[in-house]
């Protein structure tokens, strides 16, 4: 199975404040990584995929870079919305594995 | 509007059994493969099942391989997961997911639409 590590697990930031959140596979995975925000009580929401295409209605701040074994996604300008957890998924092979997540909390 | 609405979740005595169902609108449901993930309390998020648009390939993680069988019904445009045998580490909100993309292909397995959960606890 392809194991994904995200870091930082945990993240205090400002509004305003670029914020960037790494995944790492444990083997290469090409782009064939997605990022899904998930808000408490509430399902994920894709953000993007293919490691860089933005979702349809995802704000642009979003994006997402990386191919191989290391990712990131990176908010250029930190909204009040944008504090939930963050988690990555590998699009390469079965079981589609997630990262562990990223809380992204308000300093 | 695509739309997912699972039912079917409550509370169970370990080894009982559950069938959950998502009910999909607002797509062509034969067209796309669907997916179970669940998310155990105060946990990330877990593949468990995956079906083909037309039910023929299946996937089940290891975790749960050979006590839960996803199955569906194009005609009602309906996901369903058995499970069998449940254990307390089933306890979890499941999520029926739609995958992104038509085509099964490496880089395509992303889910751009969920549905908005049910909650398994299995009392042990």
């Amino acid at each position: 199975d392809i194991q994904l590590t995200q870091s930082p697990s945990f993240l205090s930031a400002s509004v305003g404040d670029r914020v960037t959140i790494t995944c790492r596979a444990s083997q290469g995975i090409s782009s064939y990584l997605a990022w899904y925000q998930q808000k408490p009580g509430k399902a994920p929401n894709l953000l993007i995929y293919s490691a860089s295409t933005l979702q349809s209605g995802v704000p642009s701040r979003f994006s997402g870079s990386g191919s191989g074994t290391e990712f990131t996604l990176t908010i250029s300008s930190l909204q009040p919305e944008d504090f939930a957890t963050y988690y990555c998924q590998q699009l390469n092979s079965h079981p589609l594995t997630f990262g562990g997540g990223t809380k992204v909390e308000i300093k | 509007e695509v739309q997912l609405l699972e039912s079917g979740g409550g509370l169970v005595q370990s080894g009982g059994s559950l069938r959950l169902s998502c009910a999909a609108s607002g797509f062509t449901f034969s067209d796309y493969a669907m997916s179970w993930v669940r998310q155990a309390p105060g946990r990330g998020l877990e593949s468990v099942s995956a079906i083909s648009g037309s039910g023929g390939s299946t996937y089940h993680a290891d975790s749960v391989k050979g006590r839960f069988t996803i199955s569906r019904d194009n005609s009602k445009n309906t996901l369903y997961l058995q499970m069998n045998s449940l254990r307390a580490e089933d306890t979890a909100v499941y999520y029926c997911a739609k995958r992104g993309h038509k085509i099964a292909a490496p880089g395509n397995y992303y889910f751009d639409y969920w549905g908005q959960g049910t909650v398994v606890t299995v009392s042990s």
